[in-house]
């Protein structure tokens, strides 16, 4: 069975950079793409951006300039970065495997307050 | 406001059937096809149904999946009490070059 357990600072101050991992086990690592994908408080699932394993990303408009994914094939992880958070930024963050994941972390909540 | 259309809640007593619907645009469930989870909160969302109807291995038949131009619905028979949890439908969309995403709909379970 493929686990994906993900991990990161859970409170941040405005400006701050959230970093979030999430690390794949069970299956085999290259040959997808894997995804990050939030959801805000109250709200609904927002697709955040992918990587594949030859390092090709997508990234949601939305987020891009402040937004950076990377992988490491060797350890079969894959990283978030996104620089200057704001309380909008708040949600619990998922990591998946596929641009449609089957596969999903049990999430990580981050709250962004001063 | 989700890209993708669910009604919020749904609810349904044990054994009984319930459908869930979901509605899009030919950006997204207009040309491409869709997914379901189930999300009890606290834990990881599970796929349910791929690719409009497909199930996973290990999905009981009692959930299945449809499609059709620019809606999709999930329908639960014989519901079960372990059943209740968020259900999210989500589709590619050519807009946005990712996956998109309905609000949830909330199962209770009578």
């Amino acid at each position: 069975q493929v686990q994906l357990q993900q991990w990161g600072a859970g409170l941040l101050k405005p400006s701050e950079t959230l970093s979030l991992t999430c690390a794949v086990s069970g299956g085999f690592f290259t040959g997808y793409s894997w995804t990050w994908i939030r959801q805000p408080p109250g709200k609904g699932l927002e697709w955040i951006g992918e990587i594949d394993h030859g390092d090709n990303t997508k990234y949601n408009p939305s987020l891009k300039g402040r937004l950076s994914l990377s992988i490491d094939t060797s350890k079969n992880q894959f990283s978030l970065k996104l620089s200057s958070v704001t309380a909008a930024d708040t949600a619990v963050y998922y990591c998946g495997r596929g641009r449609m994941p089957d596969w999903w972390g049990q999430g990580t909540p981050v709250t962004v307050s001063s | 406001q989700s890209v993708l259309t669910q009604p919020p809640s749904a609810s349904g007593t044990p054994g009984q059937r319930v459908t869930i619907s979901c509605s899009g645009s030919n950006s997204n469930i207009g040309t491409n096809t869709v997914n379901w989870y189930q999300h009890v909160p606290g834990t990881a969302p599970k796929l349910l149904i791929y690719s409009n109807y497909q199930r996973p291995s290990g999905v009981p038949d009692r959930f299945s999946g449809y499609k059709s131009g620019t809606s999709a619905s999930l329908a639960i028979s014989g519901l079960q009490s372990e059943d209740e949890a968020d259900y999210y439908c989500a589709a590619l969309d050519a807009t946005l070059n990712g996956p998109v995403f309905g609000g949830g709909t909330k199962l209770t379970v009578l």
